[in-house]
């Protein structure tokens, strides 16, 4: 079975610098990848996904992540964090055979401050 | 637009009430899923179904059951609230496997229930 790890559960950062949330996963076949947005009090909504071909995925809002297959990560990069992007970011995987059910990591709480 | 839609948004129960949490989707979606959230844990996985009237367990379903009468609406139970069951619940959909489903879920905005 395939699981998510998000070693960090909280990264505050300053506006306009840039930020990594890493991602690392554990599966026996091939996967899909995803990365959600979670703003509070909110359902979450799809930033980005790997699913085939090139490895830099470009999501909404002007994040970017890079699937590594050798070393199983899926980190999700942006140049230039704005206050706005305060909030939850989770990983999450699928395998690729079988019925898809997204298994996702614990979550990541980005703080953007002034 | 696509959207998943949960009736209640916040809500207040006492131990041992019987709650429903409802969610419809109109994307004509062959799969649904009830997930709840709780601070430093993520999003764990009640139940599923794959089917209309077809249910599959999850990775905590005690305390749960679901109904899924028609395609579209996906009900979670709690037969007698606890205080352990206030949390977020999340309601989500996928396309079904014969339709190429990658996994991606669409999520409703949310029902925080607190039990008191």
């Amino acid at each position: 079975a395939q699981s998510v790890t998000q070693l960090d559960s909280q990264v505050p950062v300053f506006e306009e610098a840039p930020v990594e949330l890493r991602c690392n996963y554990s599966s026996s076949v091939s996967v899909y990848l995803f990365w959600y947005v979670q703003y509070p009090n909110q359902g979450l909504q799809l930033l980005l996904k790997y699913l085939s071909g090139s490895t830099l995925v470009k999501g909404i809002n002007g994040f970017e992540a890079e699937f590594n297959k050798s070393q199983t990560s899926f980190h999700l990069r942006k140049p230039s964090v704005h206050i706005s992007d305060t909030a939850e970011y989770f990983c999450a995987v699928s395998e690729v055979t079988g019925f898809q059910k997204l298994v996702f990591g614990t979550g990541t709480r980005l703080l953007v401050s002034p | 637009d696509v959207k998943v839609t949960q009736s209640s948004r916040y809500l207040v129960k006492r131990t041992g009430e019987k709650v429903f949490l409802e969610c419809v989707q109109d994307m004509d979606h062959e799969n649904m899923f009830w997930y709840r959230q709780d601070p430093g844990l993520g999003l764990r996985l009640i139940y599923f179904s794959y089917d209309v009237k077809m249910k599959e367990k999850g990775d905590i379903p005690e305390g749960y059951s679901v109904s899924r009468e028609k395609k579209e609406r996906f009900s979670l139970i709690l037969e007698s609230a606890s205080t352990n069951q206030t949390s977020m619940y999340l309601c989500a959909s996928s396309l079904g496997v014969e339709r190429g489903d990658t996994g991606e879920l669409f999520f409703g905005e949310g029902s925080r229930l607190t039990v008191l």
